[in-house]
């Protein structure tokens, strides 16, 4: 159980264009949904935090107009990246939570992670 | 606010033998801790959790975790390396100082199993 589903795994895109990514909760409800970009051989950053039906809390420093986050749905949330440009590129993560039911639950303490996918911009 | 700290960049490990990543944490009041492993081009796979309870957490994989609150610690443990244990670790916290509910990411430890 507690399966998050990242798509696509890896994606290259043109300068100036735009790339979205879907993270998908596969057996339970993910209330609340983390975006996270990695940068080569360091740590995850938080980009941002979005309850499902409300808009997403960024952390400091991250464009909102340019990685637009939309949580519409207990299952599923996106990441748009905006006009890319070659200093997007990294590797992006999404975990999801479920803090609707109890401690029990899976996903009310830890969080499950989407597979990541690989962003490229030439 | 929450935190942790993950003072090894790199831990060699020969196979069979016991390893130990280490991981210490600063929060006020109790302590939710995790770990959590990273195979190359891949998201993170939760390994383990302390959130009350025995010290000793086991975990996926035959790894086991120690919740020291003297020490502040949380060091990731296991009997007998294998080479396919080889791969980043983090080590995180649950961070509700704010309105939000977050887990924060230590730097990570590459954990080298050798043959």
């Amino acid at each position: 159980g507690a399966v998050v589903s990242q798509h696509p795994s890896r994606v290259i895109c043109k300068s100036g264009t735009s790339v979205k990514i879907e993270c998908r909760s596969l057996d339970f409800q993910a209330t609340t949904m983390f975006w996270y970009r990695q940068f080569p051989k360091q740590s995850l950053m938080l980009m941002a935090t979005s309850n499902e039906g409300s808009k997403a809390t960024y952390e400091q420093g991250v464009e909102k107009d340019k990685f637009l986050i939309n949580h519409a749905s207990l299952t599923l949330s996106t990441l748009t990246v905006t006009s890319a440009h070659p200093e997007d590129s990294s590797f992006y993560i999404c975990s999801a939570r479920d803090l609707g039911k109890g401690p029990e639950a899976p996903g009310w303490t830890e969080a499950f992670f989407g597979q990541g996918t690989r962003l490229t911009v030439v | 606010a929450q935190s942790v700290a993950q003072p090894e960049d790199q831990v060699n490990v020969a196979e069979g033998n016991p390893l130990t990543v280490k991981c210490t944490y600063s929060v006020s009041g109790n302590p939710y801790l995790f770990w959590y492993v990273q195979y190359p081009n891949r998201g993170l796979q939760f390994l383990l959790k302390y959130i009350t309870g025995d010290n000793l957490v086991k975990g996926s994989y035959g790894f086991e975790a120690e919740f020291n609150k003297s020490q502040t610690s949380f060091h990731l443990k296991k009997p007998s390396a294998l080479v396919s244990d080889s791969a980043l670790y983090f080590c995180a916290v649950r961070d509700m100082s704010n309105r939000d509910d977050k887990i924060i990411f230590g730097k990570g430890t590459r954990l080298h199993i050798l043959p």
